[in-house]
């Protein structure tokens, strides 16, 4: 089955710190995949996409992600967080090729809190 | 330019009435798409329209939802007889391609089902 999987569901980190979230994903092809991330009260917006090519993808907002086939991780990052930073972050995967379905399938979200 | 929009922004029902929401995808995006959010649960995928094919309906969890995309641009997600556990915000997206391509949110429709 086709599924995203998000290990941490909260975490806080200090202003400056480096920070990690972790994604794995369970699909029958290599898929596309996303990052999104949710202030409260607002709409998801895109942080960056995986099509095919380098594995290493920049985003918007300083954060970068790195797609490792072998162990269907999309791992997000950044050097240094900022408090404006807090949020849900969502991973989600999409279909590559041809068939009917085109939705995106996410993770449950992990939310960052940020201490100053 | 403008973005997805979602109205209204929050609708609170009785246990039993109908209801509808709407969403204005970005012109020229063929695809849009529902999911429903609720509390610990992550994103659920409800229905997808892309251009004048039928409407992908696997993610509906109810006949008593439904949408319909009129023109290719507007589309009204309807729950009959709400129950309490319809109680999520609904969030609408829409692409340009179905394949894979980004989905732009809109800011979503909270319902509140008493």
């Amino acid at each position: 089955a086709q599924s995203v999987t998000q290990p941490d569901i909260h975490i806080t980190v200090s202003e400056g710190a480096s920070l990690e979230l972790r994604c794995n994903y369970s699909y029958g092809a290599t898929p596309y995949l996303f990052w999104y991330v949710q202030s409260p009260g607002q709409g998801l917006q895109l942080l960056l996409k995986y099509f095919s090519g380098d594995t290493l993808v920049q985003g918007i907002k300083g954060f970068e992600a790195e797609f490792k086939r072998s162990q269907s991780s999309f791992n997000l990052r950044k050097p240094s967080v900022h408090w404006s930073d807090a949020a849900e972050y969502f991973c989600a995967v999409g279909p590559s090729g041809g068939g009917s379905q085109g939705n995106l399938i996410f993770g449950k979200g992990t939310k960052l809190s940020v201490k100053p | 330019g403008a973005g997805v929009s979602q109205s209204p922004s929050n609708k609170v029902t009785e246990k039993g009435k109908d209801v509808e929401l709407r969403c204005d995808p970005i012109s020229g995006h063929t695809a849009l798409y529902w999911y429903r959010q609720s509390l610990g649960q992550g994103l659920e995928f409800l229905i997808y329209f892309q251009g004048n094919s039928a409407p992908d309906k696997s993610g509906l969890p109810s006949d008593r939802f439904s949408a319909e995309r009129t023109g290719g641009s507007v589309s009204t997600l309807t729950i009959q007889r709400t129950q309490q556990e319809d109680s999520a915000v609904y969030l609408c997206a829409s692409s340009l391609s179905w394949a894979g391509a980004e989905q732009y949110f809109g800011p979503g429709t909270r319902l509140t089902v008493t």
